[in-house]
Order: C-alpha cells, then sequence, then structure tokens
C-alpha cells in the first residue's frame, strides 16, 4: 500500500462547480498536509499547508484534514478555467529530516 | 523574491552518458532538496541538504547519482551513467529554517534519455 493514495482522474467539471479533491494516507507520523497545483510543464506551487486536523481556507480553496480517518481535502469554489491543472496532496512528519511524500495527483479539467 | 532557479530546463541524451543540473534556491532558505518525477507520479524525495550537509539521501541511486551543495547555496545533482528509466523531471525545491512543510519547487530540468 502506497503511503499516500490519490485518484488520478481526469476529472472535468463545468466552470462555476464546486471541486472536491481528495487523497487518503497511511502514515499516522504525518502532521503536515498540502497540496500542490501544477500546470503542465511547470513546477508544483504551494497552494496551502494544514498542521493536523481542521480546516484552512485561502479565497477560493478549502483544505480540510480528518486524522481520525487519514482523510485530506480540497475544496475548490466557484471554479474557473484557469483552475485547470494537476493537483497534487503532499504529507510530512515535520521533524526536519524527511522530503514530502506525495501523491500521484489529480487531473482537474474545469470546462468553460 | 526571486522563486528557486533550475537550469537547464530541457535536456536530451543518450544513455550512459552523463549529465548535470543545477539549482538556485530562495535566498536565505537553509533546506534544499531534489526531487524525480516520472510522468503520471507525484515526485519523490532523492535527497535532502541542510546548509551543506545531506539530511537524507537513501533513494539518492548512489551507483549513478550524485549531489552536492557547496557553500550551502547552489547545488548540483549529476547522473552518470545515465539509463532510460532516469527519463524524468528533476524539481529543486528549498524551505525556510524549519519549515520543511513549507517546501518552494523550481520549474525543473526535464531530462529524456533515448
Amino acid at each position: 500500500q502506497k503511503e499516500v493514495e490519490q485518484d488520478p482522474g481526469p476529472l472535468s467539471v463545468p466552470e462555476g462547480a464546486i471541486v472536491s479533491l481528495n487523497c487518503t494516507y497511511s502514515n499516522s507520523a504525518f502532521q503536515y498536509f498540502m497540496w500542490y497545483r501544477q500546470y503542465s510543464r511547470k513546477g508544483p506551487e504551494l497552494l496551502m499547508y494544514t498542521y493536523s486536523s481542521g480546516n484552512k481556507e485561502d479565497g477560493r480553496f478549502t483544505a480540510q484534514v480528518d486524522k481520525s480517518s487519514k482523510y485530506i481535502s480540497l475544496f475548490i469554489r466557484d471554479s474557473q478555467p484557469s483552475d485547470s491543472a494537476t493537483y497534487l496532496c503532499a504529507t510530512i512528519s515535520g521533524g526536519g529530516a524527511d522530503g514530502l511524500t506525495f501523491g500521484k495527483g489529480t487531473h482537474l479539467i474545469i470546462q468553460p | 523574491e526571486a522563486g528557486v532557479a533550475q537550469s537547464p530546463r530541457y535536456k536530451i541524451i543518450e544513455k550512459r552518458q552523463s549529465v548535470a543540473f543545477w539549482c538556485n534556491p530562495i535566498s536565505g532558505h537553509a533546506t534544499l532538496y531534489w526531487y524525480q518525477q516520472i510522468l503520471g507520479q507525484g515526485p519523490k524525495l532523492l535527497i535532502q541538504f541542510q546548509n551543506n550537509g545531506v539530511v537524507d539521501d537513501s533513494q539518492l541511486p548512489k551507483d549513478r547519482f550524485s549531489a552536492e551543495r557547496l557553500k550551502g547555496v547552489d547545488s548540483t545533482l549529476k547522473i552518470q551513467p545515465a539509463k532510460l528509466e532516469d527519463s524524468a523531471v528533476y524539481l529543486c525545491a528549498s524551505s525556510p529554517e524549519g519549515g520543511d512543510y513549507e517546501q518552494y519547487f523550481g520549474p525543473g530540468t526535464r531530462l529524456t534519455v533515448t
């Protein structure tokens, strides 16, 4: 079992819809949870990070972590065609001696 | 604030040749990472530096890959000799002191081995 599981999609939704992207993880040591956006032929761009369980909101984006079920979510409200990209979830224990563990990424398409 | 810089952006080599990638992290960031991203996969950590010391290189194929970070700033990643399965995007990232959850990535170097 991979440490972080993510459905690769593609996920296609109409413009203006609410998008829900999800990951599950297996390692209880993970304490920080990140979402990255990656456009084609670009490096991953950090959208937001969350520590432990709870919600975090930034504009149209909301990240949610449920450590009891090891479930990570990203919600995008009022989706725009410019949101079309691959979204990668990532986790880290935060101890300073390891890198990020990524999911495979979900390819999101927002139809105009 | 300037982001993470990487060069070259693209490289095509034949198998058994050698190649080197360069990275300049965000100014002041103590920690530097090299990741390998194979098509359709998430990035995988190869090596992590704290200043100019190696923190984790457990997933670096040391028989062919090497990396260094001189003076705790720029870093180079080398592959010698390259194999077909090394075709991937090599990403460099950096994070501030104590902020390994806040990693910022460069644009990557796309390597094709033929």
